[in-house]
């Protein structure tokens, strides 16, 4: 069973949309991650959390918000949605800091026209 | 990302060879990691290695950790069609974030 599940696979919108991807782990993980992969580009922080209600700023957070609301729920927010927003987005989830594995889900195609 | 990064874009081997992917990081680290992504699915961790450790090995995977040059590898013996996929490095710091690099596509053909 995957620990780490995504939702929605795969979302078209238009520019200037609201768009809500969502995140799920059953691993009781505390700490968890949402990443964006672009060609050339790798993985890329966007927000991660350390717990429910925590928020922690990544690498690349303009244009996202993202709220945690369980220890097994993480949601990333894309209020106007634009073209370069679209990417893969990849969750993750971990039990402690940098020094410990992450988990991935399988990812969320965002295409933003 | 500048502060880890693969060293090479691309590399293409022949089954049953060996093979080994570079990287590099600009800052200190308390570990890094190195993950495989096969294609259609999210990465998946192959080694961690910290920062007081110089190698560890994984079945048909080594990977060492040299912290004066700021250097990692990941060498994979024996290779097989199904090690093709992208393998990245990720540096973890004590800000609790993992970076990662940009990733070496490695191709291994029949």
């Amino acid at each position: 069973e995957a620990a780490v599940t995504q939702s929605p696979r795969n979302k078209v919108t238009v520019t200037g949309g609201n768009v809500t991807l969502s995140c799920r782990q059953t691993n009781s993980h505390n700490y968890m991650y949402w990443y964006r992969q672009d060609t050339g580009h790798g993985l890329r922080l966007i927000h991660y959390s350390y717990g429910a209600g925590n928020l922690q700023i990544g690498d690349v957070p303009d244009g996202y918000k993202a709220t945690r609301t369980t220890q097994e729920d993480f949601f990333l927010l894309l209020e106007l949605a634009s073209p370069s927003q679209t990417s893969l987005y990849f969750c993750a989830s971990s039990e402690g800091q940098s020094g410990n594995t992450l988990y991935f889900g399988e990812g969320s195609r965002l295409i933003v026209v | 990302s500048q502060l880890a990064e693969e060293n090479l874009w691309a590399l293409s081997v022949h089954e049953g060879e060996s093979v080994t992917v570079n990287c590099s990081y600009k800052t200190s680290i308390t570990a890094l990691q190195w993950y495989r992504q096969k294609s259609g699915e999210g990465p998946a961790q192959l080694i961690l290695i910290r920062s007081n450790e110089r190698e560890k090995r994984n079945g048909r995977l080594r990977a060492t950790l040299d912290t004066s040059s700021q250097s990692s590898s990941l060498s994979i013996t024996a290779t097989r069609c199904e090690d093709t996929a992208v393998y990245f490095c990720a540096m973890g710091t004590n800000t609790g974030k993992l970076t990662f690099g940009d990733g070496t596509v490695l191709t291994v053909k029949p």
